[in-house]
């Protein structure tokens, strides 16, 4: 069974730079794979942030980028904030018409 | 501007089934694929299935029934044979049409309690 892997947490500091990655259990992921990242508060749905890899949803600040970096899919924040302080996922696309979701990873901004 | 709205809340007993909805303004469900994602309590986001734009083509674990109602712009998603394990937070949302979803409608909590 394919599983998609996630960090758990990370802590950045504030102005600070982080990059959170997603994979696959087995094998590598790449473009093909189509990944994408959201953001989420408690309460509230997610938010998209990067699709197709590296494509800006509409009105994400720039300090959000996608990337493929090595075998996993790649999102990084420049300049953190403290309102960046959520859970992030990444969907990658399986084949076929499915997809899976990632674990999560819970970023901590301090 | 593109909205989706969902139906409300609902409490089922185990074994029922219970269907949500996911009205979409702004825009064409024929236009987009339609996926749909859940969200058990205190846990992640798990991608249920979705639709394709011409609402023929679906694809989802079979607990699962996806149906459109062109005429009023909604989609639906049955849920059968409930268990507690499918207490969640049903979310629809559309496809930008590049493998992702954009657009969300705000989430429907679906409650399985005997």
């Amino acid at each position: 069974q394919t599983v998609v892997t996630q960090e758990s947490s990370f802590s950045v500091s504030p102005g600070g730079t982080v990059t959170l990655t997603c994979g696959f259990n087995s094998g590598s992921v790449s473009t093909s794979s189509h990944p994408s990242w959201y953001q989420q508060t408690p309460g509230q749905p997610p938010r998209t942030l990067v699709y197709d890899t590296y494509i800006r949803a509409s009105g994400v600040p720039d300090r959000f980028s996608g990337s493929v970096i090595g075998s996993k899919a790649a999102l990084t924040i420049t300049g953190a904030q403290a309102d960046d302080e959520s859970d992030y996922y990444c969907l990658l696309y399986l084949g076929r018409g499915t997809y899976a979701f990632g674990p999560g990873t819970k970023v901590t901004v301090l | 501007q593109v909205q989706l709205v969902q139906s409300g809340a609902e409490v089922r007993k185990p074994g029922a089934s219970v269907t949500v909805s996911c009205k979409a303004s702004g825009y064409s469900l024929t236009s987009n694929f339609m996926h749909w994602v859940r969200q058990a309590p205190g846990q992640g986001l798990e991608w249920v299935g979705q639709m394709n734009p011409r609402g023929d083509t679906r694809t989802y674990a079979q607990k699962f029934t996806m149906t459109r109602d062109t005429s009023t712009n909604t989609d639906y998603m049955e849920v059968r044979s409930l268990t507690s394990a499918d207490t969640a937070v049903y979310f629809c949302a559309r496809d930008t049409g590049n493998y992702a979803p954009d657009y969300w409608g705000q989430g429907t909590l679906v409650t399985v309690s005997s």
